[in-house]
C-alpha cells in the first residue's frame, strides 16, 4: 500500500517555467489537499478538491492550476514559476468522511526557483 | 478569517522534562483538531479531538481540547530526543456534511537535549 506518492521529490525552476507536481494516492480518499510549508509560516492550503471533478481554492491559490479527473490524482500546476513559489509542497488526502482520521500527508517536493 | 495559532514557536528542553504546546483557534464552523507530528519529512497524525474535556492519550503523549476557551494542548511526558520535531495543530472547518479543510498553526519546534 502506497499511501499518497509525490513526484519529484526536488526540483529547480528558473523564473517563468512551467511545471506540475504530480500526487497519486491508492487509498480510494474523496479529498485531496495541496499545501505549501515555509519557515514560520506552518502549511498553508494552496487548493483542494472533495472528489473527482471537483475543486475549490484555498488560503494562497494565486499562480496554481489543479485538477482532478479521477480519484487517485491530483496534479498541482505552476504556470510561470516565481521565487516566491519557492517551497516545499505537499499533499494530502482523507476519506470520504473528511478528517474523521487525520490526513495522511505525501513525502513532499522541495521546490526552487531561481 | 480562519486563524490557528501555537506556543511557544520554539522550545528547548532536557530528556526527562514535561513539556506542553498550546494551540488556540478562532475559526467558523469547527469539526475537529487535530495534532501532527513532523520530523524530516511529512507530518504524521497523532491525535483528532472533537469534544472538549475528554483527554486523547498515546502512550507519553496526551492532548486535550477546550472548545469553550477555544484551545488544544498537547503534553508530552518524560522527553526523549525521538520527540525533538515540529508539532503541528490544524483545525478541520465543516462544510455541509462533512470536513474537508484544514488550517494549520505555524507549528512549536521542540528540541530534547541528552
Amino acid at each position: 500500500n502506497a499511501g499518497v506518492t509525490q513526484t519529484p521529490k526536488f526540483q529547480v525552476l528558473k523564473t517563468g517555467q512551467s511545471m506540475t507536481l504530480q500526487c497519486a494516492q491508492d487509498m480510494n480518499h474523496e479529498y485531496m489537499s495541496w499545501y505549501r510549508q515555509d519557515p514560520g509560516m506552518g502549511l498553508r492550503l494552496i487548493h483542494y478538491s472533495v472528489g473527482a471533478g471537483i475543486t475549490d481554492q484555498g488560503e494562497v491559490p494565486n499562480g496554481y492550476n489543479v485538477s482532478r479527473s479521477t480519484t487517485e490524482d491530483f496534479p498541482l500546476r505552476l504556470l510561470s514559476a516565481a521565487p516566491s513559489q519557492t517551497s516545499v509542497y505537499f499533499c494530502a488526502s482523507s476519506q470520504t468522511s473528511g478528517t474523521i482520521h487525520g490526513y495522511t500527508f505525501g513525502s513532499g517536493t522541495r521546490l526552487t526557483v531561481v | 478569517e480562519d486563524k490557528v495559532v501555537q506556543s511557544p514557536l520554539s522550545l528547548v528542553v532536557h530528556e526527562g522534562d514535561t513539556v506542553t504546546l498550546n494551540c488556540s483557534y478562532e475559526v467558523t464552523n469547527f469539526r475537529s483538531l487535530l495534532w501532527y507530528k513532523q520530523e524530516k519529512k511529512a507530518p504524521t497524525f497523532l491525535f483528532m479531538l472533537t469534544s472538549s474535556g475528554i483527554e486523547k492519550k498515546s502512550g507519553r503523549l496526551s492532548s486535550i481540547l477546550d472548545k469553550k476557551e477555544l484551545f488544544s494542548i498537547l503534553n508530552i511526558t518524560a522527553t526523549q530526543t525521538g520527540d525533538s520535531a515540529i508539532y503541528l495543530c490544524a483545525v478541520g472547518l465543516r462544510r455541509g456534511g462533512a470536513t474537508n479543510k484544514l488550517i494549520f498553526g505555524t507549528g512549536t519546534l521542540l528540541a530534547v537535549q541528552p
